[in-house]
């Protein structure tokens, strides 16, 4: 059974500083996901990566395949980051069902 | 576009009673899912369907069923509730491919099991 573990799982911090989340995974995927959950419970695609690097705004996400491990990070973080990041992954065709497995998310609060 | 909907938004249920959970789309997905949340185990997956028609199980299937009669619509049933039911239940869908396919997540239904 594949897992999907994150760090940390709670994170506080001040606004405008860098922020790193991780996550690794333990079989082979097809692509790895970064959604956010806001307070009040709307889950958002931020990121599908299979390979290096993505940046959207101040969000940029990373993959290295051989090592099995992702990080999201915020550059110059601000109160509205403050949410649930959850990673999840597609599993290889043949090693399970089609949806998304899931780690357990990172609660990240910003303070002004 | 409405993208994910889903109905209804938050419902009290006793134990023993059923219902069903819609989820409907507008973005002409082939891949549809219900997942469940719950505190402490991130997201799971219930069922999923891969075109009009079809479903197949996911990690956590047992007590729900789902049907998918229009590629829009995708539903999933409780025909006699337990309280380890309460959950919130998120449906999400995917153009194709969906291994590798950005999902997109309806709004969630909260469900309460007494």
């Amino acid at each position: 059974k594949n897992e999907v573990e994150q760090s940390p799982q709670n994170l506080t911090a001040q606004e405008g500083e860098f922020i790193t989340i991780n996550c690794s995974y333990s079989v082979g995927i097809s692509a790895l996901h970064w959604l956010q959950q806001h307070p009040g419970g709307g889950i958002v695609s931020l990121f599908m990566l299979s390979s290096g690097k993505k940046k959207h705004g101040r969000l940029i996400a990373t993959i290295n395949i051989q090592e099995k491990h992702s990080s999201l990070h915020i550059t110059a973080s601000h109160p509205r980051d403050s949410a649930v990041y959850i990673c999840a992954v597609s599993l290889r065709p043949g090693g399970g069902a089609d949806g998304l497995t899931f780690g357990k998310g990172t609660h990240l609060i910003i303070q002004p | 576009n409405a993208g994910v909907t889903q109905t209804p938004k938050f419902r009290v249920l006793k134990t023993g009673q059923s219902m069903t959970l819609l989820c409907a789309q507008d973005m002409n997905h082939e891949y549809m899912y219900w997942y469940r949340q719950d505190p402490g185990m991130g997201l799971r997956l219930i069922h999923y369907s891969v075109g009009e028609g079809t479903t197949a199980k996911g990690e956590v299937p047992d007590g729900y069923n789902v049907s998918r009669l229009k590629k829009q619509n995708f539903l999933l049933g409780l025909e006699s509730a337990a309280p380890s039911q309460t959950s919130v239940y998120f449906c999400a869908s995917s153009y194709s491919g969906g291994r590798a396919d950005t999902q997109y997540f309806g709004p969630g239904t909260r469900l309460t099991v007494l």
